[in-house]
C-alpha cells in the first residue's frame, strides 16, 4: 500500500542553523502539506502546496520557512535559522483531490533545537 | 481562529467495553470532518472522512457519526481490544484544504 515517507526520523540541531526536512508523498497525489505538533499541544497546519506553489499558509509559516518540490518525488520543508520554539514533530501529508479527500500522513520528523 | 475540541482527553477501558468520544467543530463554512488513529512513532492512520449531515461510517468495530448543523461528531468503538489503544484525532476542514485538529483522545484498553 502506498505511503508517505519522511526523513530523517529525528533531527537535532543548534539554534540558528538551517534544517531541511524531507518527505516523499504518495506518487499520484497533487496536494502536499506540512503540519507540526509541539509537545503537549495540538497538531497545527503550516502550509499547503499545489501545482508548484503555496496555496495556503498559516501565521506560523513566516519568512524563516520555505517549501520546495525539487523533483517529481520529494517535498521539502526548510527552516532557515532555527529557534528553540521550532522544536516539534513535523508531519508531511498528501492527497489527490483537495479538501474532502483523505490526507495521508507520514510518520513525522522529530526536530530538536538546542 | 477555528477551534476543534475533543473529549475526553484520555480514557481507560477494559477489554470488551464499548466506548465513544466526541469531537466538536465550527459548523460555519464546513467542508469535511476527518478522524485519525495515531499510535506513537507511527503515521496517523486515516479512519474516516465525513462531509454530509447525518453521515455514518463504519470500519470493522469502529464507527462515526456527523452532525454538521450543531458541529459535532462521535466516534464509537464496539468491544474494545488492547490493540485499539491509541490517540484518536479529529480534524475539521472549514476553509481551503487545511485541517484544524482537536487535541485528541488517548484511549488505553486494559486486557
Amino acid at each position: 500500500e502506498p505511503e508517505v515517507t519522511q526523513t530523517p526520523s529525528h533531527q537535532v540541531t543548534q539554534m540558528g542553523q538551517e534544517v531541511i526536512l524531507r518527505c516523499v508523498p504518495i506518487s499520484n497525489h497533487l496536494y502536499f502539506y506540512w503540519y507540526r505538533q509541539i509537545l503537549g499541544q495540538k497538531v497545527e497546519f503550516l502550509v499547503s502546496f499545489y501545482n508548484n506553489e503555496i496555496s495556503e499558509k498559516s501565521e506560523i509559516f513566516d519568512d524563516q520557512f520555505s517549501v520546495e518540490r525539487p523533483d517529481g518525488s520529494n517535498f521539502t520543508l526548510k527552516i532557515r535559522s532555527t529557534k528553540l520554539e521550532d522544536s516539534a514533530m513535523y508531519f508531511c501529508a498528501s492527497n489527490g483531490a483537495g479538501h474532502t479527500d483523505t490526507q495521508y500522513f507520514g510518520p513525522g520528523t522529530r526536530l530538536t533545537v538546542l | 481562529i477555528l477551534n476543534v475540541e475533543q473529549s475526553p482527553q484520555s480514557l481507560h477501558v477494559q477489554e470488551g467495553d464499548s466506548t465513544n468520544f466526541t469531537c466538536s467543530f465550527p459548523s460555519s463554512n464546513f467542508y469535511a470532518l476527518h478522524w485519525y488513529r495515531w499510535e506513537t512513532a507511527k503515521s496517523p492512520e486515516a479512519l474516516f472522512v465525513m462531509t454530509l449531515n447525518g453521515d455514518e461510517k463504519k470500519k470493522g468495530r469502529i464507527s462515526a457519526t456527523l452532525n454538521t448543523k450543531e458541529g459535532y461528531s462521535y466516534l464509537y468503538i464496539k468491544g474494545s481490544q488492547p490493540e485499539d489503544s491509541a490517540t484518536y484525532l479529529c480534524a475539521s476542514n472549514n476553509a481551503g484544504n487545511m485541517l484544524t485538529f482537536g487535541g485528541g483522545t488517548r484511549l488505553m484498553v486494559k486486557p
